[in-house]
């Protein structure tokens, strides 16, 4: 199995910075996806790491260390339609192994 | 709008029956992946149809079967249906190149078993 843990849930103030963390146990993917689920609703992609480092984009940037089994989701700019839960995904040929996702509380 | 269209949106059925969930994928996408996820976790692989032939498969028991079509679209059937089978049913297209794509989930199917 992959393993992926990250937080059950976290709360943030509108307007401040958050970072979701997900470490994973697995020999190998192709690349490491985060999408956003709004309750009763589908997920939406929002960012994904193929090589280790940073990717912005926009509001939201992911990073990827493939050596300590880690990435993280980071949000700025906290926006009340950001509560929401973000699940951390691995990707190999095609399928993908999500976490159980992290639920986030923005608050004004 | 994924482009990614499942029917019907919410079932009630009884544990014992059977169900048929049905996914339209998008345009030009010739691989689907079905997905179950229960209340307060992620996704779980059940799996996925490339070509209109099974290309792997996750943890799941063989009453939980599929088919996928010449133009690609898919079924999910779950036979003797349990009371842990409720649960929010996605589907998910990509276009298969061997390379990371992008995948596309559909709204999901929301099951309950009485």
């Amino acid at each position: 199995g992959q393993n992926i843990d990250q937080p059950t849930e976290m709360t943030a103030t509108e307007g401040a910075i958050v970072q979701i963390n997900c470490t994973y146990q697995t020999s190998g993917f192709n690349g490491l996806f985060w999408y956003q689920q709004h309750a009763g609703e589908a997920p939406t992609f929002l960012s994904y790491n193929v090589l280790d480092g940073l990717e912005e984009k926009g509001r939201f940037s992911s990073f990827l260390s493939r050596s300590k089994g880690y990435s993280y989701l980071l949000l700025k700019e906290l926006q009340m339609k950001d509560s929401a839960s973000y699940l951390c995904a691995l990707y190999n040929f095609n399928k993908f192994y999500f976490g159980s996702g992290t639920k986030l509380n923005v608050k004004p | 709008e994924t482009g990614v269209t499942q029917s019907p949106t919410h079932l009630i059925k009884t544990r014992g029956q059977q169900v048929t969930l049905r996914c339209s994928s998008q345009s030009g996408h010739n691989t689907v992946s079905w997905y179950q996820q229960a209340l307060g976790q992620g996704p779980q692989f059940i799996f996925q149809y490339y070509r209109e032939e099974e290309n792997g498969r996750g943890n799941f028991p063989p009453r939980f079967s599929g088919l996928q079509f010449p133009n690609y679209s898919s079924e999910l059937n779950v036979n003797a249906l349990e009371l842990d089978d409720s649960a929010l049913y996605l589907c998910a297209s990509s276009f298969e190149t061997g390379r990371n794509t992008e995948a596309f989930f559909g709204q999901g199917t929301r099951l309950t078993v009485v």
